[in-house]
């Protein structure tokens, strides 16, 4: 079993929805997770980060952890289509990342 | 805020060649980076961790031989991919760790490597 699971999508949604991305992990253990944007041909940039369970909040954009179901969930709100990316979940152990294999996600104006 | 600077960000070479891809700390020392490959639709795979000053880690699977790493400086980390074959054509990735928990690795740009 992997480490960390992601729906690879592809998903396109319209301009002003909002937007769900979620990933699964295997360790109980795990603590930090985190959401990284990576546009086209770019390096992966840090979005969220969030420790132990519970939401983060940051603009239009919601990271939550639900460590009773070993999920983690990236929520976009109002979705522009600057927000077009590809999303991977990242999990640190404090000595290593694991990445989810991305979602690509496409907002039509 | 810190930066990893990557070059070159696109490579085209004929199959045989030997790239080298840089992977420059800007504005702070990094004794460790981390070599990562993403074939496209992919996620990152970690290939190798590059220590200065000793040898590289290499991830079980990663070619020792095919990929070398050397991390002269505490500034400088540099892959060099020897005989390139067309399966070699991915996307490659540097880090470098952060030092605080909102910022535990500093990407670089990445290098699109294609070998015809």
């Amino acid at each position: 079993q992997k480490e960390v699971e992601q729906d690879p999508g592809p998903l396109s949604v319209p301009e002003g929805a909002i937007v769900s991305l979620n990933c699964t992990y295997s360790n109980s253990a795990f603590q930090y997770f985190m959401w990284y944007r990576q546009y086209s041909r770019k390096g992966p940039e840090l979005l969220m980060y969030t420790y132990s369970s519970g939401n983060k909040e940051d603009g239009r954009f919601t990271a939550q952890v639900d460590k009773s179901s070993k999920y983690i969930s990236l929520f976009i709100r109002d979705s522009q289509p600057s927000d077009s990316a590809t999303y991977l979940c990242a999990i640190y152990t404090g000595n290593q990342f694991y990445f989810g294999t991305g979602t690509s996600l496409t907002v039509i104006p | 805020g810190a930066v990893v600077s990557q070059h070159p960000s696109w490579v085209i070479c004929k199959s045989g060649t030997s790239v080298k891809i840089e992977c420059r700390s800007l504005d702070f020392q990094a004794t460790t980076m981390f070599w990562y490959r993403q074939f496209p639709k992919q996620s990152l795979m970690l290939m190798a961790t590059s220590n200065e000053g000793s040898k590289a880690t290499y991830e079980q699977g990663v070619e020792k031989d095919k990929f070398l790493i050397n991390h002269a400086s505490l500034t400088l980390s540099t892959l060099t991919v020897t005989s390139a074959h067309p399966e070699d054509s991915s996307f490659y990735i540097c880090s470098a760790p952060g030092t605080r928990v909102d910022q535990p690795q500093h990407f670089g740009d990445g290098t699109r490597l294609s070998i015809l």
